[in-house]
C-alpha cells in the first residue's frame, strides 16, 4: 500500500465551481499536512499547511484534515481558469512525502 | 517574499559526465532538501541536510550522488557519472524547522537532460 494516495485526475470543472481534492494516507506518524500547486515544469508552490485535524481557510482555499480517518482535502471556491494546474498533497514527519498530484482543468 | 533560487534552469549533459546543480536556500532556513521528479511521475525525496551533514537519504541517493554546503549560502547536488535515467527535474527545498511546521519552500527546479 502506498503511503500517500491521490487520484491523478484529470479533474475538469467549469469556471466558478468548487474544486474538491483529497488524499488518503496510511502512516499515522505524519504530523504536517500541506497542499502544493505545480504548473507544468515548475517547482511546487506552497498553498496551505496545517498540523491539526479540522479546517483551515485562506482566501478561496480551505484545507481539511481528518487524522482519525487519515484523510485530507483541499477545496477551491469560485475556481478560475488560472487555477488550472496540478495539485499535490504532501505530508511530513521529518521528510516530505508527496501524493501523485491531481491535474485540475478549469474551463471558462 | 523570500525564495529558493536554483541554477541552472536547464542542463544538458552527456551520459557519464559529472553535473553540479546549485541552490541558494532562504537565508534563515536551517534544513535543506533535494527532490527529483521524473517527467509524468511524482515528486520523490532524495536527501535532507542539516548542520552540515546528511540527516536522511532515500534509496535513490546512491554513491553517485553527493551534497555539499560549500559556503554559507549555496547548497549543491553533484551527480558523479550521469545515467540516462537521471534525466528529471531536480528541486531544492528549505525549511526553518525540520518537521516542516512552516511548510517547505521549493525552488523552480533544474531540468536535467542526460543524452
Amino acid at each position: 500500500q502506498k503511503e500517500v494516495e491521490q487520484d491523478p485526475g484529470p479533474l475538469s470543472v467549469p469556471e466558478g465551481a468548487i474544486v474538491s481534492l483529497n488524499c488518503t494516507y496510511s502512516n499515522s506518524a505524519f504530523q504536517y499536512f500541506m497542499w502544493y500547486r505545480q504548473y507544468s515544469r515548475k517547482g511546487p508552490e506552497l498553498l496551505m499547511y496545517t498540523y491539526s485535524s479540522g479546517n483551515k481557510e485562506d482566501g478561496r482555499f480551505t484545507a481539511q484534515v481528518d487524522k482519525s480517518s487519515k484523510y485530507i482535502s483541499l477545496f477551491i471556491r469560485d475556481s478560475q481558469p488560472s487555477d488550472s494546474a496540478t495539485y499535490l498533497c504532501a505530508l511530513s514527519w521529518g521528510k516530505l512525502q508527496f501524493g501523485a498530484g491531481t491535474q485540475v482543468v478549469v474551463t471558462p | 517574499e523570500p525564495e529558493v533560487t536554483q541554477t541552472p534552469s536547464h542542463q544538458v549533459t552527456q551520459m557519464g559526465q559529472e553535473v553540479i546543480l546549485r541552490c541558494v536556500p532562504i537565508s534563515n532556513h536551517l534544513y535543506f532538501y533535494w527532490y527529483r521528479q521524473i517527467l509524468g511521475q511524482k515528486v520523490e525525496f532524495l536527501v535532507s541536510f542539516y548542520n552540515n551533514e546528511i540527516s536522511e537519504k532515500s534509496e535513490i541517493f546512491d554513491d553517485q550522488f553527493s551534497v555539499e554546503r560549500p559556503d554559507g549560502s549555496n547548497f549543491t547536488l553533484k551527480i558523479r557519472s550521469t545515467k540516462l535515467e537521471d534525466s528529471a527535474m531536480y528541486f531544492c527545498a528549505s525549511t526553518r524547522g525540520g518537521q516542516g511546521s512552516d511548510g517547505y519552500t521549493f525552488g523552480s527546479g533544474t531540468r536535467l537532460t542526460v543524452v
